[in-house]
């Protein structure tokens, strides 16, 4: 398969610790990095080479991956972590192609 | 710190040509791909193409072919051509950096409409 599939739609209450989840089998080959995307404004980068964060991204997020599965942990989401998640990675079909995810909506309650 | 600032003819009627350019500021360009995405009126990212500053380019199949995107190092910019455009190409369009196989700096987005 050449897709990688998310969950539409995540809940989680405030303070608590949500799992994103993003499955395909590029996966098990290349590292997955994770984008946050507010409505209006342009995605940011989270997370990237499975657990790396870029500046100035809060250490509550973090990454993992396991077989065709990549997630991205947020322990203690906040009310601003409410948001778009998007996966991507390289297609298991050939290097130079690139997939997203189908995102997911994360909601703080 | 490095940004990019993209532009681009927002309206257009089915079978014309979209044109973006996104240009690079405060950074290097040289030794990255950089890359367009875009993103339908509530839908999700899509991966259109990328490009390093050799001018080596990958393109998604899915555009069969129409769009082309260029280079020009002397200013730092690069550019996204895409032909024949229909409804289906409405969506708010990105450029980006490629830093190891992730995408770290984006452009604001530019909305483009097809419309008849």
């Amino acid at each position: 398969s050449s897709e990688l599939t998310q969950d539409p739609a995540v809940s989680v209450a405030l303070g608590q610790t949500v799992r994103i989840t993003c499955q395909g089998d590029s996966l098990r080959r290349y590292y997955a990095s994770w984008y946050q995307q507010k409505p209006g404004q342009a995605p940011i980068l989270v997370i990237y080479n499975k657990n790396s964060r870029p500046s100035g991204v809060p250490d509550r997020f973090s990454g993992s991956s396991s077989g065709n599965t990549a997630s991205l942990t947020i322990t203690g989401a906040q009310a601003e972590d409410e948001a778009d998640y998007y996966c991507a990675s390289r297609g298991s079909t050939g290097y130079n192609l690139r997939l997203f995810g189908g995102g997911t909506k994360l909601a703080v309650l | 710190q490095v940004h990019l600032q993209q532009w681009g003819a927002g309206l257009l009627k089915p079978s014309e040509t979209l044109s973006l350019t996104c240009a690079v500021y405060d950074g290097s360009f040289s030794g990255y791909y950089w890359i367009w995405i875009r993103q339908p009126p509530g839908k999700g990212l899509e991966w259109i193409g990328e490009i390093n500053d050799s001018g080596s380019t990958s393109y998604n199949p899915s555009l069969k072919s129409r769009a082309t995107i260029s280079v020009d190092t002397s200013k730092s910019q690069f550019s996204l051509k895409l032909s024949s455009v229909t409804a289906a190409d409405t969506a708010v369009y990105f450029c980006a950096r490629v830093y190891t196989n992730a995408f770290d700096i984006w452009g604001q987005g530019t909305e483009i409409t097809v419309s008849s």
